[in-house]
């Protein structure tokens, strides 16, 4: 078990390009969540996906964004007509079948729009 | 709505010393899971504690303990013979139990630890 991971760490872009962002979960965690945090701030929830359903969306995630989980396994995360109010951490955690309530966090994506 | 906050943007301790990290809620839900996650430095976030709002009985791991007081509404951290690797910034989160288990998460506490 290699733990959460994310991809890219890094990603700089221009205003108005697309960006897309992947986590790969634990593999037996069916619970998987998005959080955004800005510099020096606390994350805040965007998305909860249980098995490959979308079950929440937090209003942060405008209509520029979208996320998905085919086959309840790895997500994406893409952010359409990006702008510099963007640019933050984002977050990916998972979390397991069995009523856990522990939250694994990945390293994480931070995005800069320039 | 669910809110967390942490009143205390940076602590500073002595190598050895205790330290503790203050965390206020609000709910209107007698049911809920708090916990205090720590993120070092260009690293990911891990889980410190966690405390289940049924249980009298304070958290306590290892150096880690709270103190939970559920009518105040409070959840503070204390961090017994602090170390250097315990720098970090520490956020205080909520979950509620009836949701998606999303966290609700405080603006944190940047903890910088003297040698």
């Amino acid at each position: 078990d290699t733990g959460v991971s994310q991809d890219p760490r890094h990603k700089i872009t221009k205003r108005g390009q697309n960006v897309t962002f992947r986590c790969d979960p634990i593999s037996e965690h069916n619970r998987l969540y998005w959080y955004r945090q800005t510099l020096g701030q606390g994350p805040e929830f965007l998305t909860y996906f249980q098995n490959e359903a979308q079950l929440e969306k937090s209003r942060l995630l405008s209509d520029r964004f979208s996320a998905e989980r085919p086959k309840g396994s790895f997500s994406t995360l893409e952010i359409q007509r990006t702008e510099q109010g963007d640019s933050a951490m984002y977050l990916c955690a998972s979390s397991g079948r069995d009523g856990s309530y522990e939250q694994y966090f990945g390293p994480g994506t931070r995005l800069t729009v320039t | 709505a669910q809110t967390v906050t942490q009143s205390q943007p940076e602590m500073s301790v002595q190598e050895a010393e205790t330290v503790t990290l203050s965390c206020t809620y609000d709910t209107s839900e007698s049911d809920y899971y708090l916990f205090w996650y720590k993120q070092p430095p260009s690293r990911q976030m891990i889980l410190v504690i966690r405390q289940e709002a049924y249980k009298q009985q304070n958290a306590t791991e290892n150096r880690f303990s709270v103190n939970f007081q559920k009518a105040a509404k409070s959840f503070s951290l204390k961090i017994s013979d602090s170390q250097l690797g315990d720098a970090a910034m520490y956020f205080c989160a909520y979950r509620s139990v009836w949701n998606t288990g999303k966290l609700i998460f405080g603006q944190g506490t940047t903890l910088q630890v003297k040698p």
